[in-house]
């Protein structure tokens, strides 16, 4: 079945540094999709990117769509200590007309922002 | 504008016994996911319905699990014969059609097996 790889697992950083982590699929996805969980909370929706190569934007936050489809990228600037929580990489397919509605997800990436 | 909501938000319940859950989806979305979030992991995707029909089912869910959506508006799972490998996290999103790709998340329920 398809699998995202996400990376690094874990980051601990100092406020005010800038952050990056990505993901990593054997399948290709028409959307990625980048979600912040915070501990007993659903996961909330960051960025959503719809074609390879897109490059978005939301506040710090920055998210690319992989040319090759299979990759997706989030940078955050400028870390601040309510940036604390796992971050998701989700990717979804449509492919072939099926499974329009599943969201396959990473494993997360814990980040710890030290003031 | 409410968001996804889902009650209870834990419930704890010895082995054997049957469970279940409720969602409410944003209003007007007609898309309602299930997933499953077990500790360090992302969540997997159970079930969906798109209204009241059920479109797609994981293989995650086994027998003992039910979901309906009969009305097209709020969404039951149910757990019957609850075993220990059953505790995790109950997730629930709502998509609207025209933008069924961003999918947003209710608090989820959390559930534990005794």
């Amino acid at each position: 079945g398809q699998q995202l790889n996400q990376s690094p697992q874990s980051m601990f950083i100092q406020e005010g540094e800038d952050v990056s982590m990505n993901c990593t699929s054997s399948s290709i996805f028409n959307t990625w999709l980048w979600y912040k969980q915070e501990p007993g909370e659903g996961p909330v929706l960051l960025i959503a990117l719809y074609k390879a190569g897109e490059l978005t934007s939301n506040g710090r936050l920055t998210a690319q769509f992989g040319i090759t489809r299979k990759d997706s990228f989030l940078n955050i600037s400028a870390s601040i200590p309510s940036d604390v929580g796992i971050y998701f990489c989700a990717g979804l397919t449509n492919a072939g007309g099926t499974s329009y509605g599943k969201l396959t997800f990473g494993q997360g990436t814990i980040l710890t922002v030290h003031p | 504008d409410t968001g996804v909501s889902q009650d209870p938000r834990h419930k704890i319940t010895k082995r054997g016994q049957n469970v279940t859950f409720r969602c409410d989806p944003i209003s007007e979305h007609n898309r309602l996911y299930w997933y499953r979030q077990t500790l360090g992991q992302g969540p997997e995707f159970l079930t969906y319905f798109q209204n009241e029909a059920q479109l797609e089912k994981s293989r995650l869910l086994s027998d003992r699990f039910s979901a309906e959506r009969p009305k097209g508006s709020f969404s039951t799972l149910e757990i019957q014969r609850t075993e220990q490998g059953d505790s995790a996290m109950y997730l629930c999103a709502s998509s609207a059609v025209h933008s069924y790709n961003e999918q947003f998340f209710g608090p989820g329920t959390r559930l534990t097996v005794l």
